[in-house]
């Protein structure tokens, strides 16, 4: 089965910086992976998604790279903000007869200090 | 839009009893739901995949029997707990795929069982 591997487990960043996460995958048939956004106790939000047609996509201070052929996809946050401390979890999906069932990353734990 | 609701969002319970927890996809008709179980600081991981009006397909190594899952309509999944004990708790999570949206899901948020 798939199985995503995430980098860091922690990010610490000043206010104002950029932050870059990082998974990779194993199943070349992943067509869809998806970034959410997990506070303490709270559901996790996604918060860009991209899909295997695209090589990068960009909302704001948010953006997602893809590079098919290395199987890895990053998420970039620019001008970080102290509510941007959260996990983070990258996800893939093959789809198709798995109906789209998502495999996580382990997780990054962000702070943005002040 | 996009909404997914859960109840209980807490629970306690006696060792040896049931628990059911409810995930319903409040403006949209969701026909696959996930099921998640979250120990602290760790990932997600996936139990099943519930469909509507077919049996739920279980991950590796989850019992069940142990858990059951109904997907009765198309927005409302149900995962009992069977037979309760300590070692199930944990932070129970459901999601639903967008209908339209590719393998797009939205997070309920969460049920926190304790069970003692």
């Amino acid at each position: 089965g798939e199985n995503v591997e995430q980098h860091p487990s922690t990010l610490s960043v000043q206010e104002g910086d950029s932050a870059v996460i990082k998974c990779t995958y194993s199943d070349s048939a992943s067509n869809y992976f998806p970034w959410y956004k997990q506070e303490l106790g709270k559901r996790p939000q996604l918060i860009i998604d991209i899909r295997s047609n695209v090589g990068e996509k960009k909302d704001q201070r948010i953006a997602v790279t893809l590079n098919k052929t290395a199987k890895h996809f990053s998420l970039h946050i620019t001008e970080t903000q102290p509510e941007d401390s959260a996990v983070y979890f990258c996800a893939a999906s093959t789809g198709g007869t798995s109906y789209g069932k998502l495999t996580f990353g382990q997780g990054t734990i962000l702070t943005v200090h002040p | 839009g996009a909404v997914v609701s859960q109840h209980p969002s807490r629970v306690i319970c006696k060792s040896g009893t049931s628990v059911k927890i409810e995930c319903r996809s409040l403006d949209f008709q969701a026909t696959t739901m996930f099921w998640y179980r979250q120990f602290p600081k760790q990932s997600l991981m996936l139990m099943a995949t519930s469909n509507e009006g077919s049996k739920a397909t279980y991950e590796q190594g989850v019992e069940k029997d142990k858990f059951l899952i109904n997907h009765a309509s198309l927005t409302l999944s149900t995962l009992t707990v069977t037979s309760a004990h300590p070692e199930d708790s944990s932070f129970y999570i459901c999601s639903a795929k967008y209908p339209g949206k590719g393998d797009t899901q939205y997070f309920g948020p969460g049920t926190r069982l304790t069970v003692l």
